[in-house]
């Protein structure tokens, strides 16, 4: 079956650090791979995606590249900010047969983002 | 705009009383899902709802029944609610169903139900 494992948290950074969220998969065929954002007290959010392999997602400075031979999925940022404090979840969807369209989701890193 | 409405933000049960999530979207969309979130596990799918008048069991569907009332709403009901039920529940909805385009769907999630089972 599908899964999705991302690096274990929390992350915690000082403002204008670089990020890294390391992501990898398991799945079938050529699945379609996302970044969801989850601020306190809030539902996810699309950050970014991608749907084949070496597209590169990004968004509000944020970058994932679909690396096939890797299975990876990498989340960066070059200079994080306070408001980037946040729960990320790495994610994937599987079309066809069986698998219809659901999500499966990485554990969760939690980001916190001192000044 | 409002996207994915749920209802109630919070609940507290105790073990055995019953309770149903509402979900409402009013972005047209065919599909909609209920996820649990825990510590630790990320989000598992506990039904979905490919279209009106259909459902499915996801990965944690025990203790659960779902009722897909129309296009726009998706409900979730606990019969007798355990403590192992306490947890934050997510509905979400996106506008593909199956097949090739599926595979790209964008979910949209509503803000969560936080509850507790005591």
């Amino acid at each position: 079956g599908n899964s999705v494992t991302q690096m274990e948290g929390p992350v915690t950074l000082s403002e204008e650090a670089f990020l890294t969220i390391n992501c990898t998969y398991t799945a079938t065929g050529y699945p379609s791979l996302f970044w969801y954002v989850q601020y306190p007290g809030e539902g996810l959010q699309l950050l970014l995606k991608a749907t084949k392999a070496d597209d590169k997602g990004s968004n509000k400075g944020f970058e994932a590249t679909y690396r096939k031979e890797t299975t990876s999925f990498h989340l960066e940022k070059g200079s994080v900010q306070v408001s980037d404090s946040a729960v990320y979840f790495c994610a994937l969807n599987s079309a066809g047969g069986t698998s219809y369209g659901k999500l499966t989701f990485g554990q969760g890193t939690i980001l916190t983002v001192h000044p | 705009n409002a996207g994915v409405t749920q209802t109630p933000k919070f609940q507290v049960l105790k073990t055995g009383q019953s309770m149903t999530l509402q979900c409402a979207q009013d972005m047209n969309h065919n599909s909609m899902y209920w996820y649990r979130q825990d510590p630790g596990m990320g989000l598992r799918l506990i039904y979905y709802s490919a279209s009106e008048g259909t459902t499915d069991k996801g990965e944690v569907p025990n203790g659960y029944n779902v009722s897909r009332l129309n296009k726009r709403e998706f409900s979730l009901r606990l019969e007798s609610a355990a403590p192992s039920q306490t947890s934050v529940y997510f509905c979400a909805s996106s506008y593909e169903t199956s097949g090739r385009a599926g595979g790209k769907n964008i979910q949209y999630f509503g803000a969560g139900t936080r509850l507790s089972v005591l």
